[in-house]
């Protein structure tokens, strides 16, 4: 694949219910990153991973939120319990090493909580 | 925390002028800064970067100034071009981490034919 992609492009839920985002950085990406959008914000930092380690999932605004990253490649994004405010455009990025480098953005998911 | 700030949400300019958007930051220890561009439906691209040693980068139309005692840097294109109009994030971060990176809130550039 040329780029990161993301799935679903949209995802509309039902608050209560759980959803999985899911990221196909670029092959060859050690540097995986999950950020989201809310609608007059910027870009939010929520995880990074390096291969399949997250050193720091401080970013993740509740213990609702959880990721994994598997084989180094693919990562999901879950999130449990959906609430409104968790209604938003979610962006995964991936870069070749973790800093001075550009990060390639997927498409992302817009996800709404009813 | 609001660590980068981009107080305009909108510029609209004239085919062919200069837009000039800005971008403020608070942290000091910021070094290393990026601009990215964003289209609907599209994730953001990166357009240029900057580090802090130096005050000036140009890539082509596009040139970022950096005024480290200001915290202050901006993003000037000229000639400005219909294709241009999109969203523009300013980011920021320490030693060029990318999982400690900061994003303001966008600026929306209109460039009018």
């Amino acid at each position: 694949g040329a780029g990161v992609s993301q799935s679903p492009s949209n995802k509309v839920t039902e608050k209560g219910k759980d959803v999985e985002l899911r990221c196909d950085p670029i092959s060859g990406h050690t540097a995986l990153y999950w950020y989201r959008q809310s609608l007059g914000q910027g870009l939010e930092f929520l995880i990074y991973f390096q291969g399949n380690s997250a050193p720091d999932k401080s970013g993740l605004p509740s213990d609702r939120f959880s990721a994994e990253r598997t084989g180094g490649s693919v990562s999901t994004l879950t999130i449990q319990r959906t609430q409104q405010e968790d209604s938003a455009v979610y962006l995964c990025a991936s870069s070749l090493v973790p800093s001075y480098n550009e990060q390639f953005f997927g498409p992302g998911t817009r996800l709404t909580v009813l | 925390d609001q660590q980068v700030k981009q107080n305009s949400p909108s510029l609209s300019v004239q085919e062919g002028r200069i837009s000039i958007l800005n971008c403020d930051y608070t942290n000091s220890m910021f070094d290393y800064f990026l601009w990215y561009k964003k289209y609907p439906a599209e994730g953001p691209t990166f357009l240029i970067s900057i580090s802090s040693i130096k005050d000036k980068n140009e890539d082509g139309r596009f040139t970022v100034f950096l005024n480290k005692s200001a915290k202050h840097l901006s993003l000037h294109i000229v000639p400005s071009q219909p294709g241009d109009s999109a969203v523009y994030f300013c980011a920021a971060s320490q030693s060029g981490n990318n999982n400690d990176m900061r994003f303001g809130a966008g600026t929306r550039l209109t460039v009018k034919p």
